[in-house]
């Protein structure tokens, strides 16, 4: 069963400080994955997708990386601000270009001021 | 806004009421997709719909009843729920099926009493 998996479910971290979240899936064999960033009570927004050849994809303060051979991607947020706080999915595509999005249950952030 | 709204954004209805959920996407998309997201779950995807057809029933029970009229609406058409339907439901478009970078909608907050 094709799962995605991300660890910690909460995270809480003082402004300013560098932070990683987690994501890992069974099985390598992935189109790509996304990031999401879910704000209480409202949807999706993307935040990075990294097509399975990449190794990273960075946007500002974000960088993501990939690395398929482990089952892995690393989200890393720099210089993390208040505004940051939010629950950040990690979403995989399997099974080629008409494989659906598996999503992991989120990393619920929260950066204190 | 990512243009996809949803109505109406908060909803409680009991086990034998019937009501619909709306999604309008303004963005030229041609791929609408309805998820939902239950407390402690990873998000589930329930029906995928490309150039107003549907390609994905992910064995959605059939008291959900999907209807897409064109590409730039999606409806859900809700009939004797169980309380364990209570959940989020969003809706999200892409301009291609399956591989381009999904928008979400804020989505519409369900209660089944």
């Amino acid at each position: 069963k094709q799962e995605v998996t991300q660890i910690p479910a909460a995270l809480s971290v003082p402004e300013g400080e560098n932070l990683v979240l987690n994501c890992s899936f069974t099985d390598s064999a992935i189109y790509n994955l996304q990031w999401f960033r879910q704000d209480p009570g409202k949807g999706l927004t993307s935040l990075l997708l990294i097509q399975s050849s990449q190794r990273e994809q960075t946007s500002g303060r974000l960088n993501a990386s990939l690395d398929k051979s482990s089952g892995r991607s690393t989200l890393y947020i720099a210089a993390s601000q208040p505004g940051d706080s939010a629950t950040y999915l990690c979403a995989v595509r399997y099974g080629g270009s008409q494989g659906n999005l598996i999503f992991g249950k989120g990393t619920k952030l929260s950066v204190k001021p | 806004e990512t243009g996809v709204t949803q109505t109406p954004r908060h909803l409680v209805m009991g086990m034998t009421n019937k009501k619909s959920l709306k999604c309008e996407q303004h963005l030229g998309h041609n791929a609408m997709y309805w998820y939902k997201q239950s407390a402690k779950k990873p998000l589930e995807l329930m029906f995928v719909y490309n150039f107003k057809e549907q390609t994905e029933n992910n064995s959605v029970p059939s008291r959900f009843s999907p209807e897409c009229p064109n590409s730039s609406h999606l409806f859900l058409h809700l009939h004797t729920l169980q309380p364990e339907d209570s959940a989020l439901y969003l809706c999200a478009s892409s301009q291609g099926e399956y591989t381009d970078t999904q928008y979400f909608g804020p989505g519409t907050r369900l209660t089944v009493l």
